[in-house]
């Protein structure tokens, strides 16, 4: 299993500003995942961690609004930049152990932007 | 490429009555599959998993979901429901040995009436 822990688990920021979210793993994972959820919608891929090289991003998410690292393979961020109201979401991070293909989640955060 | 539909984006029952959410799938190799719950303002939460072992799977709550393979079906139940199950439900496939991502349906929003 895996237990991740990510912070902050809430915030409410001014728009224009930015917000950088952790994620810790207590264990080395090989794929590493950011996701948005919106009010009353499902989880959509932000992009997908990669260690010491740049994110693979989805399709209407760009690296200049959020640009993540991942140093080594138990932590990352994700950084969400120049804020607006319609980025008040919950962002999650997630890991998948490729060996017994299971996935595991961070509680989240949820951020709302004023 | 992989996918997941989620037939009904609500359903309602009322409590003792069983419960079935629906979930179809996508994958062009063998599936790990995962029904995880979402609580009101609460983190994911795993309700069983499918990762190529028994078809039948018994997760937390007395829920169960079966996979059918020639049905590309992963169909969640419950035999009786409880007023606590009022919920959202994610269907979630992570297609293994491609690019490990989760990728979640919809969402079906449970509503169980007294």
């Amino acid at each position: 299993s895996a237990v991740i822990s990510q912070k902050p688990s809430r915030d409410i920021c001014q728009r224009g500003t930015s917000l950088t979210i952790q994620c810790q793993v207590d264990s080395q994972v090989t794929m590493m995942f950011w996701y948005r959820q919106q009010p009353g919608q499902s989880l959509t891929l932000i992009a997908t961690a990669n260690q010491g090289s740049e994110a693979t991003y989805e399709s209407g998410f760009v690296i200049d609004k959020f640009p993540i690292s991942r140093p080594n393979l138990t932590f990352s961020t994700l950084t969400v930049s120049n804020m607006s109201p319609e980025d008040s979401s919950i962002y999650l991070c997630s890991v998948v152990h490729s060996l017994n293909t299971e996935a595991f989640f961070g509680q989240g955060t949820r951020l709302t932007v004023v | 490429a992989q996918s997941v539909t989620q037939l009904d984006s609500h359903v309602s029952v009322s409590e003792g009555t069983p419960v079935l959410l629906r979930c179809n799938y996508s994958s062009s190799y063998s599936p790990s599959l995962f029904w995880y719950v979402q609580h009101p303002n609460k983190g994911l939460q795993l309700l069983l998993k499918y990762t190529s072992a028994a078809t039948l799977v018994k997760g937390i709550n007395g829920f169960e979901a079966e996979f059918k393979k020639s049905e590309t079906s992963f169909h969640l139940t419950k035999p009786s429901a409880h007023m606590s199950d009022a919920a959202e439900y994610f269907c979630v496939v992570i297609q293994s040995g491609g690019s490990y991502i989760p990728t979640f349906g919809r969402g079906t929003s449970l509503i169980v009436h007294p």
